[in-house]
């Protein structure tokens, strides 16, 4: 298995305080993503890194920012939580080289917004 | 507006059934369509294809790209309970994006 790991894996926690999800790998691979999975909507991007300090939106970032001060550490931040981003989290690594084009899963992380 | 389309949404099969899954898409600047299979907890990796007509194959599983035709094919021969799973189809763009499907769930009855 490929070497990430998302910390908390459960959460719960009331509208309108902030959350920060973590992400580590030690892969050392340059892209890193954040993605939202709910029921009929499949696995939505959120923002994805590739490099440090570089990072960009994706499909649903209203609400969310995040930060990659190293290679190995990805931060998903809800300055302040709603109801509606109750959801379970999967950050996601890939690389552009060699057999690294896959792009492999964190555990995931169970986020509930009450 | 990129996009990635599965069928069936879901399926219900009896163990030793054949089973074809669908994926069509439409993306800019295509690099690779990914399968995987997720079970109660993160997507698992199955197949990338990057050229049409390559048929890649793992024990029961293989999968084909049409790159004029915009889709993909997964086959499961065999079909075993242990099967039973959402399958996610994945394109990757040239910038390293990914747009994922919402994946068609499968059951298989013993």
């Amino acid at each position: 298995d490929a070497g990430i790991t998302q910390s908390p894996r459960h959460k719960v926690t009331e509208t309108g305080t902030p959350v920060t999800l973590r992400c580590h790998q030690t892969e050392n691979h340059r892209y890193m993503y954040w993605y939202r999975q709910d029921p009929g909507h499949g696995l939505r991007l959120i923002h994805y890194s590739y490099g440090v300090k570089d990072t960009d939106k994706g499909e649903v970032s209203d609400g969310y920012s995040v930060s990659r001060s190293k290679t190995e550490d990805f931060l998903l931040t809800l300055e302040s939580a709603t109801s509606s981003q109750t959801s379970v989290y999967f950050c996601a690594i890939s690389d552009s080289s060699g057999s690294s084009y896959e792009q492999y899963f964190g555990p995931g992380t169970r986020l509930t917004v009450t | 507006e990129d996009k990635v389309v599965q069928s069936p949404l879901s399926l219900v099969v009896h163990e030793g059934d054949t089973v074809t899954l669908n994926c069509s898409y439409e993306v800019t600047n295509f690099r690779s369509l990914l399968w995987y299979k997720q079970e109660k907890k993160a997507p698992t990796f199955l197949f990338m294809l990057t050229s049409s007509g390559i048929e890649k194959k793992s024990g029961r599983l293989s999968s084909i790209l049409d790159k004029k035709e915009l889709f993909s094919i997964l086959n499961i021969t065999a079909t075993q309970t242990g099967d039973s799973a959402v399958y996610l189809c994945a394109v990757r763009t040239t910038g390293n994006q990914f747009y994922f499907g919402t994946g068609t769930s499968l059951t298989v009855i013993p």
